[in-house]
């Protein structure tokens, strides 16, 4: 299996530029994460899907950030217009059986915005 | 308060030596509990999930103590390769992690 695929590896930008991250989660996992990572914040979580659905978008910082999942091997997570101090690593995970307990992380997203 | 706080470290151990360190969470209602494990610049991976008994995997041993809601690893015999940051994690409705507890194992 390949794991959870994230695209771009790295992003820079200038900020006010849409922004948007791509995912694909483990092939059969029904749970899908996006997580932001700053060394102020620690990891946290932005959003989650189940079977498609976003379940809780609590974590989403404002209306600027947007995500959705249009099917069960692709999901985006986009910034509108970006700030700089949306510079983190965006991490996507999904989980799914057989060990549903555990969440796969893709290898995340580097953002810089300027 | 937090929902997950952990010590962050840096922890510096010599090869060999056992090193061990805890996180404490603020929801008693929750269920599951986990170790994640960070390398530099890399995702989190998942170590070992936390048992109500305790459980160990390999040279790594995991505790709970849910009347004092906190939760401990212990690594014997380190390595350099446990060089790493460790994230204590918590599961109510979604997971919680915490900031991570830095370890660097020096030869």
């Amino acid at each position: 299996d390949a794991g959870v695929i994230q695209s771009p590896r790295h992003e820079v930008t200038e900020m006010g530029q849409e922004v948007t991250l791509r995912c694909k989660p483990i092939s059969g996992h029904d749970y899908l994460f996006w997580y932001r990572q700053t060394m102020m914040r620690g990891l946290e979580l932005l959003i989650y899907f189940n079977n498609n659905v976003p379940i809780d978008d609590s974590g989403m910082p404002e209306d600027r950030f947007s995500a959705k999942m249009p099917n069960a091997s692709f999901s985006t997570l986009k910034i509108q217009p970006s700030e700089p101090r949306d510079s983190a690593v965006y991490f996507c995970a999904s989980s799914g059986p057989p060990r549903g307990n555990e969440q796969f992380f893709g290898p995340g997203t580097r953002l810089t915005v300027l | 308060r937090k929902e997950v706080e952990q010590d962050p470290g840096p922890f510096n151990v010599p090869e060999g030596a056992t090193v061990a360190f805890n996180c404490t969470y603020s929801n008693s209602a929750s269920q599951s509990f986990f170790w994640y494990r960070q390398d530099c610049r890399k995702e989190p991976k998942l170590l070992m999930s936390v048992y109500s008994s305790g459980n160990e995997d390999g040279r790594f041993t995991a505790q709970l103590n849910r009347a004092s809601q906190y939760i401990s690893l212990l690594i014997r015999d380190s390595k350099l390769s446990d060089s790493a940051t460790y994230l204590c994690v918590v599961r109510d409705y979604k997971l919680s992690f915490g900031a991570g507890t830095t370890v660097t194992v020096r030869a």
